[in-house]
């Protein structure tokens, strides 16, 4: 199987802390992972495409500087939301992609439901 | 830049109906598309993936089709459950990795 998990799957924090997010491959590795976010009866909208050992590609509009991701592994990659704020609250989901299988064997995470007080 | 929709938003059937949810995209210039499957709070599963040289995938219940050319795909639920309530999403991937997804049909299935 392909297993990817998110942790935590939901957070609660105070406006202008940060809040970390990991995506973990379990069973394979991934050197290429995306994040995504999505808000209430939205689609899922593409944040940025994490390569491990380089610096994550971010999608037009989204804060690189807000929005920290590090691939440090072939098993990780994390999401840091820094100096949040209510209008950061949303779904965040992940995908990895399995080893060579190429970009059709995206495998999703359970995402991580975040709330910004 | 590819822009999916889906229609209906929503969708309320009684159980063992047939339905067909539909999805449409703007650039026909496909690698692929995919239907996921959505539930409440939780991650995706993928049901089905048509190559963009294909016109239809098959599993089990659920069937769908491609039209390139005229940007259009649906996904053809047989015999409803209560069991297929969720949110059902179409994607398309036009180039490198990352999917273009549709905002979704919620379906909600009465017994």
């Amino acid at each position: 199987g392909a297993v990817v998990s998110q942790h935590p799957s939901w957070v609660i924090c105070k406006s202008g802390t940060s809040v970390k997010i990991e995506c973990r491959s379990l069973d394979f590795q991934a050197t290429t992972m995306f994040w995504y976010r999505q808000f209430p009866k939205q689609s899922l909208m593409l944040m940025a495409t994490s390569n491990e050992g380089s610096k994550a590609t971010y999608e037009q509009g989204v804060e690189k500087d807000k929005f920290l991701i590090n691939h440090a592994s072939l098993t990780l990659s994390t999401l840091t939301v820094t100096s949040a704020h209510p209008e950061d609250s949303s779904f965040y989901i992940c995908s990895a992609v399995k080893g060579a299988g190429g970009p059709d064997t995206q495998y999703f995470g359970p995402g991580t439901r975040l709330t910004v007080l | 830049k590819q822009e999916v929709t889906q229609i209906p938003a929503a969708l309320s059937v009684p159980e063992g109906e047939n339905l067909v949810l539909n999805c449409s995209f703007t650039d026909s210039a496909i690698y692929n598309l995919q239907w996921f499957r959505q539930d409440p709070g939780k991650g995706l599963t993928s049901l089905l993936l048509i190559q963009s040289s294909q016109r239809e995938q098959t599993s089990g219940r659920l069937n769908a089709s491609l039209d390139k050319s005229s940007g259009r795909s649906t996904l053809y639920i047989a015999a409803s459950q209560p069991g297929d309530s969720a949110t059902y999403l179409c994607a398309v991937r036009d180039s490198g990795y990352a999917l273009n997804f549709g905002k979704g049909t919620s379906l909600l299935v009465t017994p």
